[in-house]
């Protein structure tokens, strides 16, 4: 079955935009979470979605939002982008909400200038 | 953000030899996963341990989940080329007080032909 696709694979921003990431999760599975990964700070938490509703935030600025549709795909938006931004944004599905072993995606690399 | 200890940070073996490493927490968790992450690519799950005490095999990588539930083993026997990458650890549940994993900042395995 298709893995956890995510759409860009990659794209480059100016400061200040904003930018829509997204992520369509396994056949099946309700739960979407959404990691920053950069090199300094690692994999860092940003939401968790199930059913529509966001279940988990991490800690993270307002500019960084998300949403999922009633398919279970989901989007993530970051608003005014920042340089420090520019990182691998890892989208991971899994059958419900809390766990049970994450699938990620192959992320969005977003660089912004 | 809240990340899990991991150690060796980084290591260089050569072919055929086996590799140790470890995650440590302060908080005890109810379920450890393992990944990999290979350059420009997601993280992919290795192994999933959710019993105190547990030893779980995938081939050639065994993991544990520790006794105390605060830490978390992983080995590879007879290393090769293609383990090249990125090893994180994940923990999620119990005293972190939250149901999101949390990842540890990654052991990089270089292996030496």
């Amino acid at each position: 079955k298709a893995g956890v696709t995510q759409t860009p694979r990659y794209l480059i921003k100016t400061r200040g935009q904003q930018v829509t990431l997204s992520c369509s999760p396994i056949s099946g599975h309700r739960s979407v979470s959404w990691y920053q990964q950069t090199p300094g700070q690692g994999l860092q938490f940003l939401f968790e979605y199930f059913s529509e509703t966001q279940r988990n935030k991490g800690n993270f600025p307002g500019r960084f939002s998300g949403r999922q549709f009633s398919n279970s795909r989901s989007e993530m938006n970051v608003s005014t982008l920042e340089l420090g931004d520019s990182a691998l944004y890892l989208c991971a599905s899994s059958l419900d909400f809390g766990g049970y072993g994450y699938t990620f995606g192959s992320g969005t690399r977003l660089t912004v200038v | 953000g809240q990340q899990l200890n991991q150690s060796p940070q980084s290591m260089f073996i050569q072919e055929g030899e086996d590799v140790s490493m470890n995650c440590t927490s302060s908080s005890i968790f109810n379920t450890w996963l393992w990944y990999k992450q290979e350059p420009g690519e997601g993280p992919v799950l290795l192994i999933a341990l959710y019993k105190a005490g547990e030893l779980t095999s995938n081939g050639r990588l065994t993991a544990q989940f520790g006794i105390t539930r605060k830490d978390s083993f992983l080995n590879i026997s007879a290393s090769i080329p293609s383990d090249v990458g990125i090893y994180f650890c994940a923990g999620q549940g119990g005293t972190s007080g939250t149901y999101k994993y949390i990842f540890g900042t990654g052991t990089r395995l270089k292996v030496l032909a």
